[in-house]
């Protein structure tokens, strides 16, 4: 069974400075989806990135970006240039190819709990 | 706005009782998932309905059932409910099953706390 392991609980940055998320995942397949969710105070769950395991390319989205490391199992999401709405916590995910018949479910991180001081 | 709605937002009950929650998806989407997120187990996956059918299956307890209704929105049941049933629930959206370039979309959960 695929799992995802988000090894970070808490991390703090500094307002307008660089931070990045560790995940790792376990899954014996070779084409896959992972993806980054945001989930702010308010509990609603924001799409904040996606990456296709079949793309070497790292995927960005303005001020957020991927290091992802398909040998490794390696998907690190980089928030740059950090501002005080990025407080939330940070859901990794997983979801296998769909086709073929296989679920489309996600499969989740623990998440990792991200703080921006001023 | 992800575009899925959920009711009711809170929930308040008693150990034993039967609720459900309901789940309007993004307008044309087909697959309803269902999600609980509690402090415990984390978010986890419950089950996938497709087009008015049930695709997937998570860790959806017995005591649980869900469906999707011919104008697609969704109910998810929960019944004889124990205190570690409180949780957050969602109700996640995509256009189809099986397309490679699907999203999820989620919506605003449902807060249930049984006392």
């Amino acid at each position: 069974a695929q799992t995802v392991t988000q090894s970070q609980p808490e991390m703090s940055v500094q307002e307008a400075e660089t931070v990045t998320l560790s995940c790792t995942y376990d899954t014996s397949e070779s084409d896959y989806y992972l993806f980054w969710y945001k989930q702010p105070p308010s509990r609603q769950m924001i799409l904040v990135i996606r990456q296709e395991a079949y793309k070497q390319q790292n995927a960005t989205e303005n001020r957020f970006s991927v290091n992802f490391q398909k040998a490794a199992k390696s998907f690190s999401l980089k928030i740059s240039d950090s501002q005080l709405g990025d407080a939330a916590m940070y859901f990794c995910a997983y979801r296998r190819d769909p086709y073929g018949g296989s679920q489309g479910n996600l499969i989740f991180g623990k998440g990792t709990k991200l703080s921006v001081k001023p | 706005d992800s575009g899925v709605t959920q009711t009711p937002k809170h929930l308040i009950t008693a150990t034993g009782q039967r609720v459900t929650l309901r789940c309007s998806p993004r307008s044309g989407d087909l697959s309803v998932y269902w999600y609980q997120q509690s402090l415990d187990q984390g978010l986890q996956f419950l089950i996938q309905y497709y087009n008015g059918e049930e695709r997937a299956k998570g860790n959806i307890l017995e005591r649980f059932s869900a469906q999707q209704f011919p104008d697609l929105h969704s109910e998810l049941n929960l019944s004889s409910l124990e205190l570690g049933d409180s949780a957050l629930y969602f109700c996640a959206s995509s256009k189809a099953q099986g397309l490679a370039q699907e999203t999820q979309y989620f919506g605003p959960g449902t807060r249930l706390l049984v006392l």
